[in-house]
């Protein structure tokens, strides 16, 4: 298996709402990562986890919550979001986490705040 | 503090025709650098690597730190590469900042 999963691949939620994204990758990578990837923009990286400890925290706020429950899996918790939090969320993992490592990307949430 | 810059939101070329994607970098430290490609319905996926000093589907990429350069060729563009590109920089601090991106149209 070399595909990163994302699920769900659509998601429409309230402001009020708490919903999670999730993630999974069996190639054995130690390290994940989250992006945020606003229409016509690039990705953003949000968060990374190295060896299941989260390494790289990019200024998120808080209603952003990620998770890491073992190497396979990875999680964004949403809660409280604001409409222009609107975006589509990339998760993509990596073998290690030396700099000319290869990222794997999957094909993302497309997240709607109403 | 980094930056990657690309200079061309859209570039159209007729097919047969050469291409190249500009990608000019902005680091203090020793750049690692990438291009990543997304075709359409398709998952972002890594086109080349600096480092690998490697020819995929045709492209070559050389980094020329005198420029502060990474631009992306192919000698002869195919309806296939019609895609969105984005030249990446990883820094040593395992992060991975993305150009604003070029798609690319090749005209039949």
């Amino acid at each position: 298996d070399t595909e990163v999963t994302q699920t769900p691949k659509h998601l429409v939620m309230g402001m009020t709402n708490k919903k999670s994204l999730k993630c999974e990758q069996h190639m054995g990578h130690r390290a994940m990562y989250w992006y945020k990837q606003k229409a016509k923009k690039p990705p953003e990286l949000m968060f990374v986890y190295s060896y299941e400890k989260l390494s790289i925290n990019e200024s998120v706020p808080s209603r952003f919550s990620p998770e890491c429950p073992n190497s396979s899996l990875l999680n964004l918790h949403l809660h409280a979001l604001q409409p222009e939090d609107s975006a589509l969320y990339l998760c993509a993992s990596s073998q290690g986490i030396g700099t000319d490592e290869k990222l794997f990307f999957g094909s993302g949430t497309q997240l709607s705040v109403l | 503090a980094q930056r990657v810059t690309q200079p061309e939101k859209l570039l159209s070329v007729f097919k047969g025709a050469p291409v190249e994607l500009k990608c000019n970098y902005s680091y203090s430290g020793s750049p690692e650098l990438f291009w990543y490609v997304q075709y359409s319905r398709q998952r972002l996926q890594l086109l080349l690597r600096h480092i690998s000093r490697e020819s995929i589907k045709g492209f070559t990429a050389d980094l020329n730190k005198g420029e502060t350069s990474f631009h992306l060729k192919k000698p002869f563009a195919q309806e296939e590469d019609s895609a969105m590109y984005y030249c990446a920089l990883r820094t040593g601090a395992n992060n991975l900042f993305f150009g604003t991106g070029t798609r690319l149209t090749v005209i039949p």
